[in-house]
């Protein structure tokens, strides 16, 4: 499976915005890119997800570099809800292990009032 | 609420003992995954399926453990004589095929076995 790196944490105050990067450096050209959040006690919850085009829906923004081997996910405006631990992964297209998702260390991203 | 369900969310057992976990995804995805997650790490995928077959199993899980998706709807995780190192937190996700709306998770089961 592809690697991921990210920083162990990050800090934020609140409304501000926040950039969380990941580097994928030996990333396929057939490998979408995958972001989820897990909060305190919670299971993993999808944030967003893309192949080379940037992507923005009503949680986040991805922005992938040109040649794919760096991303960052971008929370425009920072919440204390948003304080979580967040994985960015890469998964395969195609064959049986299509889907499988395989989890790094992640992000922890504490928020300030 | 993911609309996963899991129960029982804890579970706590002696060691040598056998344990079963139950997942119901959202009804209409046709795949269900199982993850497990220990203190401080990420989750470490166990197995999935594809309606009611099992397409790939992970090299870490141990002729213990056992899955079913009878009839490709609930899913049951069995732990047969546990181990204390069999502690930690097992989930649920499910989706279409293709991912295109992410996995959803359900709660968890916290398993601690003593």
């Amino acid at each position: 499976d592809a690697k991921t790196t990210q920083p162990n944490s990050m800090e934020s105050n609140e409304e501000e915005p926040v950039h969380l990067p990941c580097n994928h450096s030996t990333i396929s050209g057939t490998d979408y890119i995958h972001w989820y959040r897990q909060l305190p006690s919670q299971g993993p919850e999808y944030v967003i997800h893309g192949l080379t085009s940037n992507v923005n829906n009503r949680m986040a923004s991805l922005a992938i570099a040109e040649d794919r081997k760096s991303s960052t996910l971008i929370l425009h405006r920072a919440t204390l809800r948003d304080a979580a631990v967040y994985y960015c992964i890469l998964e395969g297209a195609g064959g049986t292990s299509y889907g499988k998702l395989t989890f790094g260390q992640g992000t922890i991203l504490t928020v300030h009032p | 609420d993911t609309g996963v369900s899991q129960n029982p969310r804890h579970k706590i057992t002696k060691r040598g003992q056998n344990v079963t976990f139950r997942c119901d995804p959202i009804s209409e995805h046709n795949r269900l995954y199982w993850y497990r997650q220990t203190l401080g790490q990420g989750p470490e995928f166990l197995t999935y399926f594809q309606n009611e077959a099992q397409l790939e199993k992970s090299r870490l899980l141990s002729d213990r453990f056992s899955a079913e998706r009878p009839k490709g709807s609930f899913s049951t995780l069995e732990i047969q004589r546990t181990e204390q190192g069999d502690s930690a937190m097992y989930l649920c996700a499910s989706s279409l095929t293709g991912n295109v709306h992410g996995q959803f998770f359900g709660p968890g089961t916290r398993l601690t076995v003593l």
